[in-house]
């Protein structure tokens, strides 16, 4: 079946530090590959997507690579905020349905300090 | 004007009651789901539903019943609750397609006591 995993937590980090969170997937085919931020007290929002090989996806100064050779979907900031603040969830999506099940990595969480 | 939106956002209930979270969106997307968050963040998917068909149910105790009067609502029913519901419930749609996203409900937050 797929899975994710997520490099364990918590990440403590000051201001404007490096940030990678590493994130491995098993999965058949071709799946879709997420991160999903989830700030405190609130939902999961979108943070950056790739759908295929060597996609790079990247929002508010984040980026990740889909990397099929290595099944790896790493998450990258080259100077964080206090605000960045929040777990950080690794996802994946089957290939080749309409509509599929959103399989997550534990979450990793994040703390900023200034 | 909110995305996915559920109620209520807290709901604290004895154990062996029956309660109901309601799951609405706006984006005109075709499929809905539930997701449960427990106490360590962990984040699993229960049921999805495709323009009111059910087409995704994860293994799920049947105390707990999805309904879809529309495909803009998904409605998740959970009947004797007990200690181990506590948790939090999150709704989620998308539209039809191989890499769509999914877009999160700002989650309903469950103790059972």
């Amino acid at each position: 079946g797929n899975s994710v995993t997520q490099m364990e937590g918590p990440v403590t980090l000051s201001e404007e530090a490096f940030l990678t969170i590493n994130c491995t997937y098993t999965a058949t085919g071709y799946p879709s590959l997420f991160w999903y931020v989830q700030y405190p007290g609130e939902g999961l929002q979108l943070l950056l997507k790739a759908t295929k090989a060597d996609d790079k996806g990247s929002n508010k100064g984040f980026e990740a690579t889909y990397r099929k050779e290595t099944t790896s979907f790493h998450l990258e900031k080259g100077s964080v905020q206090v605000s960045d603040s929040a777990v950080y969830f690794c996802a994946l999506r089957p290939g080749g349905t309409s509509y599929g099940k959103l399989t997550f990595g534990q979450g990793t969480i994040l703390t900023v300090h200034p | 004007d909110t995305a996915v939106s559920q109620t209520p956002k807290y709901l604290v209930t004895q154990m062996g009651n029956d309660k109901s979270i309601k799951c609405e969106q706006n984006l005109g997307h075709d499929t809905m789901y539930w997701y449960k968050q427990d106490s360590k963040k962990f984040l699993k998917i229960m049921f999805s539903y495709n323009n009111k068909e059910l087409i995704i149910n994860e293994t799920v105790p049947n105390r707990f019943s999805p309904k879809s009067p529309d495909k803009a609502h998904l409605n998740l029913h959970i009947n004797s609750l007990e200690l181990g519901d506590s948790a939090v419930y999150f709704c989620a749609s998308s539209p039809s397609g191989v890499h769509e996203t999914q877009y999160f409900g700002p989650g309903t937050r469950l103790l059972v006591l």
